[in-house]
């Protein structure tokens, strides 16, 4: 068991540019989630996936934003033309779906967008 | 709709002392409720969690968490601090059935002096 891991841990990047973030779930695991935290804040839930299905995405914060788990196993979340306000710390959780389940999480992707 | 309030942003203990995180939530049903702990530009690290059973749940590191249903309340406590204990801690609900995405609170930030 290696753990959640994340890709890359920091990301700068100019206003308007396009950003991916991957994360690679405990091999086991078949949900996997995505949360954003803001300075100050806990995270805030943005998305999740049941294999490759994705089950929840109305919490997306807009239309520039897209995640893909495309063969159950890692996933992406994507950016597009980045603002000021995405800056925020980008985490990963994964889990195994069925009665009590316990998400783990990755160390995030600090996102800084100039 | 789902909360969580951690109403203490941040707390100085000395090491040694004791140490109690208030934690409320306002959810529909009993929620699972869950402890993560995350030092400064990491990812959150998993203290404890109720699901079911005894109200009093013990986790790593020592810490200690009572469920009170009447309260709505999911305190966490360890008798004794060590300057390690010193992050930022996150009390998180989640549903029991469905999508289970976590709702965490704001957090509180734990100072401890020698």
């Amino acid at each position: 068991d290696t753990g959640v891991s994340q890709d890359p841990r920091h990301k700068i990047t100019k206003r308007g540019q396009n950003v991916t973030f991957r994360c690679d779930p405990i091999s086991e695991h078949n949900r996997l989630y995505w949360y954003r935290q803001t300075l100050g804040q806990g995270p805030e839930f943005l998305t999740y996936f049941q294999n490759e299905a994705q089950l929840e995405k109305s919490r997306l914060l807009s239309d520039r934003f897209s995640a893909e788990r495309p063969k159950g196993s890692f996933s992406t979340l994507e950016i597009q033309r980045t603002e000021q306000g995405d800056s925020a710390m980008y985490l990963c959780a994964s889990s195994l779906a069925g009665g009590a389940e316990t998400q783990y999480f990755g160390p995030g992707t600090r996102l800084l967008v100039l | 709709a789902q909360s969580v309030t951690q109403p203490d942003i941040h707390i100085t203990v000395s090491e040694g002392a004791s140490l109690e995180l208030r934690c409320n939530y306002s959810y529909g049903a009993t929620p699972y409720l869950f402890w993560y702990v995350q030092s400064p530009g990491q990812g959150l690290q998993l203290l404890l969690k109720y699901f079911s059973g005894d109200t009093l749940v013990q986790g790593i590191k020592g810490f200690e968490a009572e469920f009170k249903r009447s309260q709505s309340s999911f305190n966490l406590r360890k008798p004794s601090v060590h300057w390690s204990d010193a992050a930022e801690y996150f009390c998180a609900v989640g549903a029991r059935t469905g999508a289970n995405n976590l709702f965490f609170g704001t957090g509180t930030r734990l100072t401890v002096i020698p």
